[in-house]
């Protein structure tokens, strides 16, 4: 079946580092999107990048559809970037396009 | 992007009891999404909620637990029936317009606790 797998589960870091969240799927995509979830449950979209690298301050993803993976990364952390990264892959799935989550990253930036 | 609200934003309710949960959003989408979060897990997609016709459920879920209605292109609820305390979890609803973009934008989330 279509599985989407994120690495680290977790990480813990001090403020001011920088981070490369990534994430691995199985199968030819249409889309795919990174989503930070914040402490009260809110899912905010990041990037939605099916392909290539876009930029959004101090973060900035990278896709690469051929080899099957996107990198997600934070730089200069600051604690508000605390919180859950998901990672979520659109396939075509019979005749249906579904949109399949990762098991996500947490990442804790300490002061 | 869509806003998008939900109500209520949480609640603690008896077992087998039913709880309704709405999603509105402030301009018409194509497509609507029910999904479920557990404690400490990722997101698991119910159901495609379908104007004017029976939602889509997938695997594992049905419609007798989890009725969803989608009236018009701006609104629509999934019900949690007969609830036991395995159906704590967040409950969100997402929103996309079909086309060459796809991106999906979420609602602010349900969570329910089951006691």
């Amino acid at each position: 079946g279509i599985q989407v797998e994120q690495s680290p589960p977790d990480l813990i870091l001090q403020e001011g580092a920088n981070s490369t969240l990534r994430c691995n799927f199985s199968d030819s995509v249409n889309n795919l999107q990174w989503f930070h979830q914040n402490p009260w449950g809110q899912l905010i979209n990041l990037f939605y990048i099916p392909s290539g690298t876009k930029q959004n301050g101090r973060l900035s993803a990278t896709t690469v559809a051929t080899e099957r993976y996107s990198l997600l990364y934070i730089s200069s952390s600051q604690t508000t970037d605390s919180g859950v990264y998901f990672c979520a892959v659109d396939f075509i799935i019979q005749g249906a396009q579904k949109l399949v989550f990762g098991q996500g990253t947490r990442l804790t930036i300490n002061p | 992007s869509a806003v998008i609200s939900q109500k209520p934003s949480r609640d603690i309710c008896q077992r087998g009891t039913s709880l309704t949960i709405q999603c509105q959003v402030d301009s018409q989408v194509t497509m609507m999404f029910w999904y479920r979060q557990q404690p400490g897990q990722s997101l698991t997609l119910i159901a495609t909620a379908n104007q004017g016709s029976e939602a889509t459920y997938e695997s594992g879920f049905v419609i007798d637990k989890f009725p969803i209605s989608r009236p018009n292109l701006t609104f629509s609820t999934l019900t949690v029936s007969n609830m036991s305390p395995e159906d704590s979890s967040i409950y969100l609803c997402s929103v996309a317009n079909s086309g060459l973009v796809y991106e999906q934008y979420f609602g602010p989330g349900t969570r329910l606790t089951v006691t």
